[in-house]
């Protein structure tokens, strides 16, 4: 069955220190990717995708990931974190094995930034 | 544009009881999802429906069930609730793009 990892469960950081989350995933066909952010009391935010083309892909906030393929990852980079970015970080692929339209998400990352 | 909109936002049921979630999607989605999301086990997919047909569904057992409306609106019902559905139930819908999914706020759901 199609899974994703995320490898760190909570991660707490210092403000303006550099943040890489991972994510990997099992599919080995072309495949799209998400990262999601749930803000303390917040709904799920699109934060990227990835679809096609550059590898590199930027989304809001200042966040960016890389997606790998021959190491099927597609991590989450920020250079410089905020204390505004305290929250829980969900990496997600599309359910290929049944047909399209729903997702499969990772465990999530809990990320706690201190001021 | 307004968002994916759920209500209620907050049930407290007892064991044995049934709830109904409503989901209103963004102007034009026609495919809504829903999701499971506990501690434990993170977030799961529930089903999903389009054109008021059933897509897909998760590994959830009979007692998860749903349907859509002609205008895209979609509901959820769990009969017999047991414990271990306090969760917060997701409503996740997308247009044209597949696989883009906007979320809804959700609706905490307690069992006592």
């Amino acid at each position: 069955a199609q899974s994703v990892s995320q490898h760190n469960h909570h991660v707490i950081l210092s403000e303006a220190a550099s943040l890489e989350l991972g994510c990997n995933y099992s599919y080995g066909g072309t495949v799209n990717l998400f990262w999601y952010v749930q803000y303390p009391g917040q709904h799920l935010q699109l934060l990227l995708k990835y679809f096609s083309g550059d590898p590199l892909v930027k989304g809001i906030k200042g966040f960016e990931a890389e997606f790998i393929k021959s190491k099927f990852s597609f991590n989450l980079r920020k250079p410089s974190v905020q204390w505004s970015d305290t929250a829980e970080y969900f990496c997600a692929v599309p359910n290929y094995g049944g047909s399209q339209g729903n997702l499969i998400f990772g465990k999530g990352t809990k990320l706690s930034v201190k001021p | 544009k307004a968002g994916v909109t759920q209500t209620p936002r907050y049930l407290i049921k007892t064991r044995g009881q049934q709830v109904t979630l409503s989901c209103s999607p963004i102007s034009g989605h026609r495919s809504v999802s829903w999701y499971q999301q506990t501690p434990g086990q993170g977030l799961q997919f529930l089903f999903e429906y389009f054109s008021e047909t059933q897509r897909n569904k998760g590994n959830f057992p009979g007692r998860f069930s749903g349907r859509q409306f002609s205008n895209s609106r979609s509901e959820m019902n769990v009969s017999t609730l047991e414990l271990g559905d306090s969760a917060l139930y997701l409503c996740a819908t997308s247009g044209l793009v597949t696989n883009e999914q906007f979320f809804g706020p959700g609706t905490r759901l307690t069992v006592l």
